[in-house]
């Protein structure tokens, strides 16, 4: 049973970059993607941007584009998702999830000044 | 860019109610959407895939239906474990753009 696991939480000034790592555990396929969703307080679910690992092609969502960059291992299997220019509106639980049907635990930034 | 709305927001109802939830797609999606249920400090959990497929250990009281721009979860009979948000949810593409709906209260009366 594949099992996603984060790194933990972040505090982080305005202006600032956050890099969050999400770590697969048990076995997968060789072509898996894994995608980044954040959720802001209160708030519904919001998809940044996904990567193909084993061939590193990525894609991102376009409110994000040109802050959000998402790399990946392919062994060990692992994701990376740095969110850069911070502000407080990015405050928010940040999610990796293999294919949408196995999800991490959730990482939570927060961001002030 | 698919657009997701769910209806009702929120959806006041009993313990053994059933619960029927919305979602309208803005363009067809055939039959590529999925439903997630989610309870206050945990991730998304799978409900259905494939607008009518459920999800590895979800009862058979949760159904999908639907095809096109149309689509609907609902829940025979309501257990006190099912009252949580659920969204809706489509995916496309290769690495997959994903897209969700506002999301669906369901919420004991």
């Amino acid at each position: 049973q594949v099992q996603l696991v984060q790194s933990g939480a972040e505090v982080k000034k305005t202006g600032s970059s956050v890099k969050v790592s999400c770590k697969a555990s048990g076995g997968t396929s060789s072509s898996y993607s894994i995608s980044w969703v954040r959720q802001a307080p209160g708030q519904g679910l919001e998809w940044m941007g996904g990567i193909i690992p084993v061939f590193g092609t990525a894609n991102y969502a376009q409110n994000f584009q040109g802050r959000v960059t998402i790399t990946a291992d392919d062994s060990p299997r692992a994701a990376y998702m740095e969110l850069s220019s911070l502000r407080s509106e990015d405050t928010a639980i940040y999610y990796c999830t293999l294919g949408t049907s196995i999800w991490g635990q959730g990482t939570l930034v927060t961001v002030s000044s | 860019e698919i657009v997701l709305t769910q209806s009702p927001a929120t959806l006041s109802l009993s313990v053994g109610d059933r619960a029927t939830l919305s979602c309208r797609a803005s363009q067809s999606v055939s039959s590529s959407l999925a439903w997630f249920q989610q309870k206050p400090g945990q991730a998304p959990r799978l409900v259905v895939f494939d607008t009518s497929n459920r999800a590895t250990g979800i009862p058979a009281r949760f159904s999908g239906s639907g095809s096109g721009t149309d689509f609907t979860l609902s829940i025979s009979s309501l257990e006190p474990e099912d009252f949580a948000i659920y969204y809706c949810h489509h995916r496309s593409g290769w690495p997959p753009e994903l897209t969700f709906g506002g999301g669906t209260k369901v919420e004991i009366k």
